[in-house]
């Protein structure tokens, strides 16, 4: 069972298009991030949620809006698509009380706007 | 602010070769200090922490050492394998942060035969 799932893993898409990742944990973590990895690998923080409510927000464009529906789940939706967009998209989730350590990393989205 | 440095990549070895990929930090209050491994096409995965001053990680052969005097987490391995050809980021958490890892921006190791 992989315990943190994302879709799809190769998004090709043509800018000003709007698209979603989606993200499933069977972990039983009660927190979960989105973290956006650039062509240089360098990966910064977007989002973090803890229990479906938001607690981390870096400064990313509004056109990026994540969605929890329940602590399993974990969305990014984005809008109006850009070539600056184009990274890889890694979801993560943890469980608090473990100091923030042990993330558990989705195997990546990789985006692609043209 | 919180920023981790890394060495710069990519690093190339032969197998059996003695690694170490120096890591500094600058933290607002105590951080706990971590490794994390990207291997290709996959997600980050934790390969050791210290959580203190003087406190040395290790997992699969691979350790660092927390050092507070010289803000550093320099990992190292004794003897690299062909399969240790990864991204290695060295990242920290403070305390009240919100779980945050701040990450270094990963260094490249290949090791050939």
């Amino acid at each position: 069972d992989t315990a943190v799932s994302q879709t799809p893993k190769y998004l090709v898409t043509q800018m000003g298009n709007d698209k979603s990742i989606k993200c499933e944990q069977n972990l039983g973590h009660d927190t979960m991030y989105w973290y956006k990895q650039d062509s240089k690998k360098f990966l910064k923080i977007m989002f973090s949620y803890n229990n479906k409510e938001l607690i981390i927000n870096e400064t990313v464009p509004n056109r990026f809006s994540p969605k929890s529906p329940d602590k399993a789940h974990l969305n990014l939706h984005i809008n109006s698509l850009e070539l600056g967009d184009s990274a890889v998209y890694f979801c993560a989730s943890s469980q608090t009380g473990q100091g923030g350590e042990k993330l558990f990393f989705g195997s990546g989205t990789q985006l692609s706007v043209l | 602010g919180n920023s981790v440095t890394q060495m710069e990549g990519p690093v190339t070895l032969s197998e059996e070769a003695f690694l170490t990929i120096n890591c500094t930090y600058t933290a607002t209050g105590y951080p706990s200090l971590f490794w994390y491994v990207q291997y290709p096409g996959e997600g980050l995965q934790l390969l050791l922490k210290a959580t203190k001053a003087d406190d040395k990680g290790s997992n699969k052969g691979f350790e660092a050492t927390y050092r507070k005097e010289t803000t550093s987490f320099h990992l190292e391995k004794g003897s690299v394998q062909v399969s240790d050809s990864a991204v290695y980021f060295c990242a920290l958490t403070v305390t009240g942060g919100g779980n945050k890892l701040t990450f270094g921006t990963g260094t490249q190791l290949k090791v050939e035969l």
